[in-house]
């Protein structure tokens, strides 16, 4: 297997612009996650799925964001409107089940300027 | 918050075992002990997690303290590569791992 496979791994976007991560978790697993990396705030969970139901976004930041899983083999975090603070590493996690080890992506570099 | 205490750095010689202390006096008789580190600019990776016994895999052994508050991660042998950043959480489930800021291993020629 791939692993969890995120896309872009870069990207460089105006203040106002819409922003979509994507993200391929590993075949056969049914729980997801995304993640947000800081220098200040460090590793950040967003949001939680299991079998493509969000059950955890409690840690999405505002109305800006949001997260869609319309299948096992795919979700997207979008930011709309982007603004410079939310400039981070934005992960992709996928498990097994909810018991499990994560297996994280390499990550999309998000930069609003 | 993180639930956990690490120190934030720590230096090894190559070829020489590494051990990674861990704080976790809060736990609670259902959480697990998750070990995770990143090497630069990488996504976080699994090593290791336990509840309550000591568990060995290929990449490092956990020991856990009988009263459950404290563990150490142990790289037997460490090598260049596994200077990183390790993250010691504990969680019920996948879905509550909250990361704190670690300890940051050097590994040293």
């Amino acid at each position: 297997d791939a692993g969890v496979i995120q896309s872009p791994r870069h990207e460089v976007t105006e203040m106002g612009q819409e922003v979509t991560l994507r993200c391929k978790p590993i075949s056969g697993h049914n729980s997801l996650f995304w993640y947000r990396q800081t220098m200040m705030r460090g590793l950040e969970l967003l949001i939680y799925f299991n079998n493509n139901v969000p059950i955890d976004d409690s840690g999405m930041p505002e109305d800006r964001f949001s997260a869609k899983m319309p299948n096992a083999s795919f979700s997207t975090l979008k930011i709309q409107p982007s603004e410079p603070r939310d400039s981070a590493v934005y992960f992709c996690a996928s498990s097994l089940d909810r018991e499990s080890e994560a297996f994280f992506g390499q990550g999309t570099r998000l930069t609003v300027v | 918050d993180a639930k956990t205490t690490q120190p934030p750095s720590m230096d090894c010689a190559e070829g020489r075992a590494a051990n990674l202390p861990c704080n976790h006096s809060t736990i609670s008789g259902n959480e697990y002990v998750y070990w995770y580190r990143q090497i630069h600019s990488q996504g976080p990776q699994y090593i290791i997690h336990g509840l309550k016994n000591n568990e060995t895999n290929e990449m490092a052994s956990l020991i856990i303290t009988e009263d459950r508050k404290s563990s150490t991660l142990i790289l037997p042998h460490a090598t260049l590569r596994d200077t990183a950043v390790y993250y010691c959480i504990t969680g019920g489930n996948t879905d509550k791992l909250i990361f704190g800021t670690g300890t940051r291993l050097q590994v040293f020629p």
